[in-house]
């Protein structure tokens, strides 16, 4: 079975520290892992995918496979980072082609004060 | 068109209600999906559809049936639902339904049984 744990459900900083979103997953193939934010009475949407390696809003994450994580990291915090995260995971779980939809941890509540 | 539109925003329904929630999206995507949201959790998958088949229900039990008429609409039917099922239901395609591709999501439904 496929799982996603983010081990923190809140998170809070201040402006301008650096931040790190914590994400461990457990997966027998090879995953394909995503963070997901929602801001305030938007919806979700995609932040960043490992397979693209790229820098979204000064976020990045690197995909470990050695210790199953995809921490999200941003050195420096600003106010409209505050949002609701959540790793995601997409594997091949079924036969017959095709990949099933995402799993999802458990999110973090990322609070950046001023 | 780069979005995904869901009707209606908010629906309220009885036990003994049929209804049915709609999702559409006009990108040219061949994979769909329905996931739910309860409060303060993540979306959890309900089911796939790809290339208008479907490819994979979560043992989502039969009140709830799924359907794709073309490419760009998806329906949920929902019949003799349960006061446990009021969440937020979330509709979401990507351009294939191999694992790297982005799925966009769409505002969801709010749906409350009562």
């Amino acid at each position: 079975a496929q799982r996603v744990t983010q081990p923190e459900k809140l998170l809070s900083v201040f402006k301008g520290a650096p931040v790190e979103l914590k994400c461990n997953y457990s997966y027998s193939g090879s995953p394909e892992l995503f963070w997901y934010v929602q801001y305030s009475r938007q919806r979700l949407q995609l932040l960043l995918r490992h397979i693209s390696r790229e820098s979204i809003k000064g976020f990045t994450a690197d995909l470990n496979k050695g210790e199953t994580s995809f921490h999200l990291k941003k050195p420096f915090a600003q106010e409209e980072d505050s949002a609701m995260y959540y790793c995601a995971l997409r594997g091949f779980m079924y036969s017959g082609g095709g990949a099933d939809g995402l799993t999802f941890g458990k999110g973090t509540h990322l609070i950046i004060q001023p | 068109d780069t979005e995904v539109t869901q009707t209606p925003k908010h629906l309220v329904m009885g036990m003994t209600n049929k209804k049915s929630l709609k999702c559409e999206q006009h990108m040219g995507h061949r994979a769909m999906y329905w996931y739910k949201q309860k409060a303060k959790k993540p979306p959890e998958l309900m089911f796939v559809y790809s290339y208008e088949k479907l490819s994979i229900n979560e043992s989502v039990p039969s009140r709830f049936s799924p359907e794709c008429p073309n490419s760009s609409l998806l329906n949920l039917h929902l019949h003799a639902l349960q006061p446990e099922d009021s969440a937020l239901y979330l509709c979401a395609s990507s351009q294939e339904s191999a694992s790297f591709y982005e799925q966009y999501f769409g505002p969801g439904t709010r749906l409350t049984v009562t």
